[in-house]
């Protein structure tokens, strides 16, 4: 089985910060790794599909990078309604999330 | 509008037997997968195994595989997750949510249902 991981396991920010947060994958993946938000209390939302592509409906303040076993996601400016647990997931074959990061107020 | 709506949330003894749904509309339900994502409290995302509605081919992760079964119905646009005999460690969130594309991305979900809280206490 491929192990997910992601870096930092939580983080504080304020709003209007650059954040960023990394997800490493055991072996290659090539581009099949999505990003989710999910608020607290809420279900898991759909971010970016296929490393880079921003969900329809998403803002543009995410973006994701990256392929084979090493990803990133990026939100330009942290806004209030970010504040939860993202992760990311490998689809293909055997579908894995990463254990998650926390994202909360500084 | 894509819509996942799920069954309500359950109370129920160890041993006992449970199946929970996820309806599905605003999309082609028989062509898109709906799989099972289990969240123990306060962890992660586990993907549980997923169903193809238009044929019924169900993937099971292994570490699900045995435990519980996955089933649709294509006339009511819902989904079925189910337990013979549940345990004190069953008890979690679960979600339904729908791949994104047909074809065979199951794991690749973009609509997700609002998620089922069973609680399986003595």
């Amino acid at each position: 089985d491929i192990q997910m991981t992601q870096a930092p396991s939580s983080l504080s920010a304020s709003v209007g910060d650059r954040v960023t947060i990394s997800c490493q994958a055991g072996q290659d993946v090539g581009k099949y790794l999505n990003w989710y938000r999910q608020r607290p209390g809420k279900a898991p939302e759909l971010l970016i599909y296929d490393a880079s592509n921003l969900q329809t409906g998403v803002p543009s303040r995410f973006s994701g990078s990256g392929s084979g076993a090493e990803f990133i996601l990026t939100i330009s400016s942290l806004q209030p309604e970010d504040f939860g647990t993202y992760y990311c997931q490998k689809y293909e074959s055997l579908p894995t999330f990463g254990p998650g990061t926390k994202v909360e107020m500084k | 509008e894509v819509q996942l709506v799920q069954s309500g949330a359950e109370v129920k003894k160890p041993g006992e037997s449970l199946k929970i749904s996820c309806r599905g509309s605003g999309y082609s339900f028989n062509t898109h997968w709906i799989a099972w994502v289990r969240q123990m409290p306060g962890k992660g995302l586990e993907w549980m195994g997923t169903i193809y509605p238009g044929d019924s081919d169900i993937r099971y992760s292994p570490s699900f595989q045995g435990q519980v079964t996955i089933s649709a119905d294509k006339s009511k646009s819902t989904a079925y997750l189910q337990w013979a005999s549940l345990k004190a460690s069953d008890t979690a969130k679960y979600y339904c949510a729908k791949s994104r594309r047909t074809g065979y991305s199951y794991g690749d979900l973009d609509y997700w249902g609002q998620g089922t809280l069973v609680t399986v206490s003595s």
